[in-house]
């Protein structure tokens, strides 16, 4: 069975500071998504990463993975008070459509 | 586009009620997922459809639960009868399929049984 595990699970963090949100998974995938929630919405694709080695980034968000460990990371960078959402992570069984989700990490960025 | 449409955005129900959920996909998206979100149990997937077929449901709960996709641009959810634990907000998501299988979702809809 596919699981997909994040840490933390909550982050507060200062404005201005940089952090690492991780997503280990325990089978092998091709695939890993990253979804952002604000609360009372919808989830978001934020990046879909396609290959081990794969990074990509918007704004001060960076996403990146390493399909050997079975690992993505997502950096923050210089946090703003406007990316305070919850991010999940996800990631596909190999040979069908369907996501495994984390449980998601609530991002809260203090002035 | 206007991305994947859900209706209604909030039901109010009470126990035993029959519930039905509906979904507009993407122009052009040919896989259709159900998924519920609570605060217990995260965000599941219940269903999924590729052109219009049924692929898999192993995440539907049990009987009361029903998923229907009569032609490529909408679906429902059935739920009958509703019972309080069935109260979550559920999703809709469509996909394009290859390469990238990636899930746009819709507003979700909320539900309450009472």
């Amino acid at each position: 069975e596919l699981k997909v595990e994040q840490n933390p699970l909550f982050l507060s963090m200062q404005e201005g500071k940089n952090y690492t949100i991780y997503c280990n998974y325990s089978t092998t995938s091709d695939r890993l998504y990253w979804y952002r929630q604000d609360p009372g919405k919808s989830l978001e694709s934020l990046f879909v990463l396609l290959s081990n080695g794969a990074v990509k980034q918007e704004g001060r968000l960076m996403a990146s993975l390493d399909t050997k460990a079975r690992l993505s990371t997502l950096h923050i960078t210089a946090a703003v008070h406007d990316l305070s959402a919850t991010y999940f992570c996800a990631v596909d069984r190999g040979g069908s459509e369907k996501l495994v989700f984390g449980k998601g990490t609530k991002l809260t960025v203090n002035p | 586009d206007a991305g994947v449409i859900q209706s209604p955005r909030h039901e109010v129900t009470e126990m035993g009620q029959e519930v039905t959920l509906r979904c507009k996909p993407i122009s052009g998206h040919n896989s259709l997922f159900w998924y519920r979100q609570t605060m217990m149990r995260g965000l599941e997937l219940l269903i999924y459809f590729n052109n219009n077929v049924p692929i898999d449901d192993s995440g539907m709960p049990e009987d009361r639960f029903s998923a229907k996709m009569p032609n490529a641009s909408f679906s429902t959810l059935k739920i009958q009868p509703s019972e309080p634990r069935d109260s979550a907000v559920y999703f809709c998501a469509s996909s394009p399929g290859l390469p990238r299988y990636e899930q746009y979702f819709g507003p979700g809809t909320r539900l309450t049984v009472t």
